[in-house]
């Protein structure tokens, strides 16, 4: 079981450029999350998932989209890259959304030029 | 909307020290709390949670304790090894039950 697993594990991109992080779960989790994370800033939402076929904002939601066409993937893109979108970004998963435990997976480091 | 904060940044302990991080919240009907571990160049890594109608729960090496009163959470390492060196936060189920908002971190730095 491979648990959360990212692609690429890291990118540097010009900025304008359109990039796809890609997620995948194999632990049938249902709900599904993206966050960045910055130093001094900490790890913020970007977009989640509770379901396969449902969105929603996070935190920080501008200049990204997701779907979620299936339980077990859940690919953010960036329309158009920014050099403020140069981060380490995380996806997460948990069972059910609530009071259940969220794991990690390893991150994907992107730099935009 | 829910805001958690870590007391101290950085924090050093001899190897085979106890260690103590804390973290603060301000949501009184928070209900689930999670301590995770973070190790340079990876993702989060889960410790130990706990939910509100406990106050202190165990693991291998580790213990969190809640108080509710002060909305105070802490994480206590037994022992401390240079293995445990890493950044810490702690992660608190926002007020709509339905994602988590987590703190800044604590560097934990082990000192032979």
């Amino acid at each position: 079981i491979a648990g959360i697993t990212q692609a690429p594990t890291s990118q540097i991109l010009a900025a304008g450029r359109r990039m796809t992080l890609r997620c995948t779960q194999d632990m049938r989790h249902n709900a599904m999350y993206w966050y960045r994370q910055d130093l001094g800033l900490g790890l913020r939402l970007i977009h989640y998932s509770n379901t396969a076929g449902t969105t929603g904002k996070g935190e920080v939601p501008d200049g990204y989209s997701v779907s979620r066409a299936n339980t077990d993937d859940f690919p953010l893109t960036l329309a158009s890259a920014v050099p403020s979108q140069t981060s380490v970004y995380f996806c997460a998963s948990r069972r059910l959304a609530g009071a259940d435990t969220q794991y990690f997976g390893p991150g994907t480091r992107l730099t935009v030029l | 909307g829910e805001n958690v904060g870590l007391h101290l940044p950085t924090l050093s302990v001899q190897e085979g020290d106890n260690s103590i991080i804390n973290c603060a919240y301000s949501n009184s009907a928070s209900d689930y709390f999670i301590w995770y571990k973070q190790e340079s160049g990876k993702g989060p890594q889960f410790i130990i949670d706990i939910r509100s109608n406990m106050d202190k729960r165990q693991g291998q090496r580790v213990t969190v304790l809640l108080n509710k009163t002060v909305k105070h959470l802490s994480l206590q390492i037994a022992a401390t090894q240079p293995g445990d060196s890493a950044v810490y936060f702690c992660a608190v189920l926002d007020n709509y039950g339905q994602n988590f908002v987590f703190g800044p971190g604590t560097r934990l730095s082990v000192l032979p």
